[in-house]
């Protein structure tokens, strides 16, 4: 089976500050990685994934998020908060079975300060 | 052009009626899937369908129905509503199960059991 772990359901974080959303992962299998964020009253959108290859992967709006095998860690960060980053994150994994399902973590509220 | 369309948006129903909400996407894919989120955010995948063909169900109560006239289509029947289904449900789709694709989401479907 496998399980996603999001530390920290509220981050705040200043504009231009650094951003960092915590996410672990379980599976029994190489795994698929995927952060997705959820603005208010809307669907999810893809920022980024992982899948083999180069570790530290780049996505949408300046996030990159780096896989760690080793820490079985797929952190989110973006060097410098915008107003427009305040939403709900998603950190999903993709494994093992017949049926490669995502399975999300509970998510993490970002709160952006002026 | 939108990829995952879902109606109605909003739905507000008395408990022990039946609804349904209609899913379609236009990319392609292979796999659809109905996914609830609760008050608290969290998603849960409820079915998913491969080629018209059921390939997930989780533990959902049987006054659940999907149903996939094509590949394109995925709408979910509701039957006897109760007011512990109040949540939000989003449409998704994948290019199939094995390969490392992400889903793309529709924009959910507020569902409000009075």
């Amino acid at each position: 089976a496998q399980s996603v772990t999001q530390l920290g359901s509220h981050v705040s974080v200043s504009e231009g500050a650094l951003v960092l959303l915590r996410c672990n992962y379980s599976s029994s299998v190489p795994p698929y990685l995927f952060w997705y964020v959820q603005y208010p009253n809307q669907g999810l959108q893809l920022l980024l994934k992982y899948t083999t290859g180069a570790t530290l992967v780049k996505g949408i709006n300046g996030f990159e998020a780096e896989f760690k095998k080793s820490e079985t860690s797929f952190h989110l960060t973006k060097p410098s908060a915008h107003m427009s980053d305040a939403a709900e994150y998603f950190c999903a994994v993709k494994g093992s079975g017949s049926a490669r399902q995502l399975t999300f973590g509970s998510g993490t509220q970002l709160t952006v300060l002026p | 052009d939108t990829a995952v369309s879902q109606t109605p948006k909003y739905l507000v129903t008395q408990m022990g009626n039946d609804k349904s909400i209609k899913c379609e996407q236009n990319l392609g894919h292979d796999t659809m899937y109905w996914y609830k989120q609760d008050s608290k955010k969290f998603l849960k995948i409820m079915f998913s369908y491969n080629n018209k063909e059921l390939i997930i169900n989780e533990t959902v109560p049987n006054r659940f129905s999907p149903k996939s006239p094509d590949k394109a289509h995925l709408n979910l029947h509701i039957n006897s509503l109760e007011l512990g289904d109040s949540a939000v449900y989003f449409c998704a789709s994948s290019q199939d199960v094995q390969t490392a694709a992400g889903a793309f989401f529709g924009q959910g479907t507020r569902l409000t059991v009075v």
